[in-house]
């Protein structure tokens, strides 16, 4: 279902230091999963995706780790860097209903310089 | 490629009038295209999926005689938000499904902001 929360989880790290975001998905049906990078007062940015299929992808700098059984998601980033300051979102796609995507409640980074 | 424009991307209007966003991808044809609505410090809270050619489908709560909804073509997508109340102040985001390797992947436009005064 839908996620609505009036205070966003923080997670402060510094410069050069990896970063690690959990999210806690749903939908025990959902089989692709996406993480967003959302920036103050802009659209969510596609970082990476992952099926059911798997249990690791990486990307540059990022990797994505899933596991089906306890319903968890992360998200790691290497070498955290002040850019990479903004709310991460984790999405799925639920019964796969028309394509929609239930989005998680988002986490805010602070890159600490 | 991949990008997702929306027009305006900040509006302010009087209480009563209506307000018309634009969704448009640039480099792509979407069949689908999904409006959300965001308040502060909240997570992207689905109002409807639009497909081109047909009717929107409304999430449940979402008035559609409120929220009316076009998808002309398959590269716009319009949400017309009517008789606009400063309860629906908020941050419109619309994404464009384009088929890819997973089909699934959504695509985000940088934002509308209403503030209705």
């Amino acid at each position: 279902g839908e996620s609505v929360g009036l205070h966003l989880p923080t997670l402060s790290v510094q410069e050069g230091d990896n970063s690690i975001i959990n999210c806690a998905y749903s939908n025990s049906a959902s089989d692709y999963f996406i993480w967003y990078k959302q920036e103050s007062g802009k659209g969510p940015q596609f970082i990476i995706d992952i099926r059911s299929n798997m249990d690791k992808r990486q990307g540059q700098r990022v990797t994505v780790l899933l596991n089906k059984t306890v319903k968890h998601l992360s998200l790691q980033i290497a070498a955290t860097q002040p850019g990479d300051s903004a709310v991460y979102f984790c999405a799925e796609n639920g019964d796969n209903q028309g394509g929609k995507l239930i989005f998680g409640q988002g986490t805010e980074l602070s890159v600490k310089p | 490629g991949a990008v997702v424009s929306q027009h305006p991307s900040w509006v302010i209007c009087k209480s009563g009038t209506s307000v018309k966003i634009e969704c448009r991808s640039l480099d792509f044809q979407a069949t689908t295209m999904f409006w959300y609505r965001q308040f502060p410090k909240q997570s992207l809270m689905l109002m409807a999926t639009s497909n081109e050619g047909s009717k929107a489908t409304y999430e449940q709560g979402v008035e559609k005689d409120k929220f009316l909804i076009n998808h002309a073509s398959l590269t716009l997508s319009t949400l017309t938000v009517t008789s606009a109340h400063p309860e629906d102040s908020s941050f419109y985001i619309c994404s464009a499904r384009r088929a890819s390797g997973t089909g699934e992947t959504q695509y985000f436009g940088p934002g509308t902001r209403l503030l209705v005064l």
